[in-house]
């Protein structure tokens, strides 16, 4: 069977540092993007959004920036904690009734 | 406030057996949503509902799929019959307003076909 799927991309983070999750995403007409948040046996929870004018964007702990010209979103989550250790997606929508999709999943893995 | 429930939370089945997956959205959201999802994959929406009616069910194998929402609330997906490859986690999700961005999701349903 397909394995491609199963070989999710890990970063392996030490508690207290600094996390910084990458996604590249397709569509230039998308104009709205979201990080989401996946534990185990839990649907995707929402972490933080941006629009495509905006490029930086704070919430609590997290910043996600977003560069247009060459597609590129990524998260920074500050003092990672063991909470934050989850499987994390990118998403980009291009409005109010367009489908959200999705990237592949981040595995972030904190170390004690 | 309660937020999206589903049932079963697991579910194992022989193939060529039915299933169904049954969703009740976060009260007061008309749109509802059922996405696919594969081991170490995001998400892949099925179905969208708006209220009652399915706006975009273009991704819905529709030989072995179905799904309602009846009275535009609750709402079943159904696989008739079930193959080996439909074993996944089932994500039901819901919005206010149909915005895609503002959805929240329910914890899914893991089907496993043996």
């Amino acid at each position: 069977g397909e394995s491609v799927g199963l070989h999710l991309p890990t970063l392996s983070v030490q508690e207290g540092d600094n996390s910084i999750i990458n996604c590249a995403y397709s569509n230039s007409a998308s104009d709205y993007f979201i990080w989401y948040k996946q534990e185990s046996g839990k649907g995707p929870q929402f972490i933080i959004d941006i629009r495509s004018n905006m490029d930086k964007r704070q919430g609590q702990r997290v910043t996600v920036l977003l560069n247009k010209t060459v597609k590129h979103l990524s998260l920074q989550i500050a003092a990672t904690q063991p909470g934050d250790s989850a499987v994390y997606f990118c998403a980009e929508t291009g409005g109010a009734n367009s489908k959200l999709t999705f990237g592949k999943g981040i595995t972030l893995s904190v170390r004690p | 406030e309660a937020g999206v429930v589903q049932s079963p939370r697991y579910k194992i089945i022989e193939k060529k057996q039915p299933v169904a997956f049954w969703c009740n959205p976060i009260s007061g959201h008309n749109t509802l949503y059922w996405y696919l999802q594969n081991l170490g994959q995001g998400p892949e929406l099925l179905i969208r509902y708006e209220n009652e009616e399915a706006v975009d069910d273009s991704q819905l194998p529709k030989d072995r799929f179905s799904a309602e929402r009846l009275k535009g609330v609750d709402s079943t997906l159904k696989i008739q019959p079930a193959e080996l490859g439909d074993s996944a986690v089932y994500l039901c999700a819901s919005s206010k307003g149909g915005a895609a961005y503002e959805q929240y999701f329910g914890p899914g349903t893991r089907l496993t076909v043996t």
